[in-house]
C-alpha cells in the first residue's frame, strides 16, 4: 500500500483555520485519499475523501496537489470539539486486492487552543 | 440513528483467561470490519465480513483470536489465553455497502472495546 506521511502534532487556535498536511508521494493514479479522525475515547469517523479534485463537505475541504503527491485538510474554523487525532489513508480503487481495509498510519494529533 | 456499538466498553482479564467481545453494525450494514489498536498507535486491521461470510481474517495475530457473524448482523471477536500484548482498543466498524462495488465507501465505527489483561 502507499504510505502517506504526516506531522506528529499541531496546534491551533480555536475560530481560526487549520491546515493539516499530508504527503503521499507514492500515490498510483488509482488511489483515492481519505482523512478519519478520532476523539479521544472514540472510534475513527470519516471526514473526506477525494481523488483528483478539491472537495467540500459540512466537515472540512480537502485541497489535492495538482501532481497529487500531497493534500492538505482544511477545517474552515476550527473549534474545541476538532480536536482529535487526524488520520491520511490511501485507498486503492483498482479492482481486486484488498482495498475494503484502512491503513492507517499515526496520524497528526491536533490541539486547539481556547 | 443508532451507531455501531460494542459491548463491553472495558473488560480486564487475567492473562490466560478467554475473551469475548460482541459488535453490533448499522441495522442493514454488508461489511463488518475489526480493528486493534494499541496505545499510542493507530488502528491495525484484522479481519473482514461481508454478510456472514469471513473474506479476509489475514490481521489475527495468532490462532487465539477468533471472529464470527453467524446471522450477517451482530459479530464476536474472541480471544483465547489472552496474554499482556492483547492489551488494546478493538474496534469495529460496519459498511452499508460491499467495497469491490462501492470504491469510494465510508466506515462507521463503534466506541471501541478497551482490553486490560494483568
Amino acid at each position: 500500500d502507499a504510505k502517506t506521511t504526516q506531522p506528529n502534532s499541531m496546534e491551533s487556535n480555536e475560530e481560526e483555520p487549520v491546515h493539516l498536511p499530508c504527503n503521499h508521494s507514492t500515490i498510483s493514479g488509482t488511489d483515492y485519499i481519505h482523512w478519519y479522525r478520532q476523539l479521544p475515547s472514540q472510534g475513527p469517523e470519516y471526514v473526506i475523501h477525494g481523488l483528483t479534485s478539491n472537495v467540500n463537505n459540512r466537515m472540512a475541504s480537502l485541497a489535492i496537489a495538482e501532481d497529487r503527491k500531497s493534500s492538505t485538510l482544511i477545517l474552515h474554523r476550527a473549534t474545541l470539539r476538532d480536536a482529535a487525532v487526524y488520520y491520511c489513508i490511501l485507498r486503492d480503487s483498482a479492482r481486486g486486492g484488498s482495498n475494503y481495509k484502512l491503513t492507517f498510519g499515526k496520524g497528526t494529533l491536533l490541539t486547539v487552543n481556547p | 440513528g443508532a451507531g455501531v456499538s460494542q459491548s463491553p466498553r472495558y473488560k480486564v482479564a487475567k492473562r490466560g483467561q478467554d475473551v469475548a467481545l460482541r459488535c453490533d453494525p448499522i441495522s442493514g450494514h454488508v461489511s463488518l470490519f475489526w480493528y486493534q489498536q494499541a496505545l499510542g498507535q493507530g488502528p491495525e486491521f484484522l479481519t473482514y465480513f461481508q454478510n456472514e461470510a469471513q473474506l479476509d481474517k489475514s490481521g489475527l495475530p495468532s490462532d487465539r483470536f477468533f471472529a464470527e457473524r453467524p446471522e450477517g448482523s451482530v459479530s464476536t471477536l474472541k480471544i483465547q489465553r489472552t496474554q499482556q500484548e492483547d492489551s488494546a482498543v478493538y474496534l469495529c466498524a460496519s459498511s452499508s455497502t460491499i467495497p469491490l462495488a462501492d470504491l469510494s465507501y465510508e466506515q462507521y465505527f463503534g466506541p471501541g472495546t478497551r482490553l486490560t489483561v494483568t
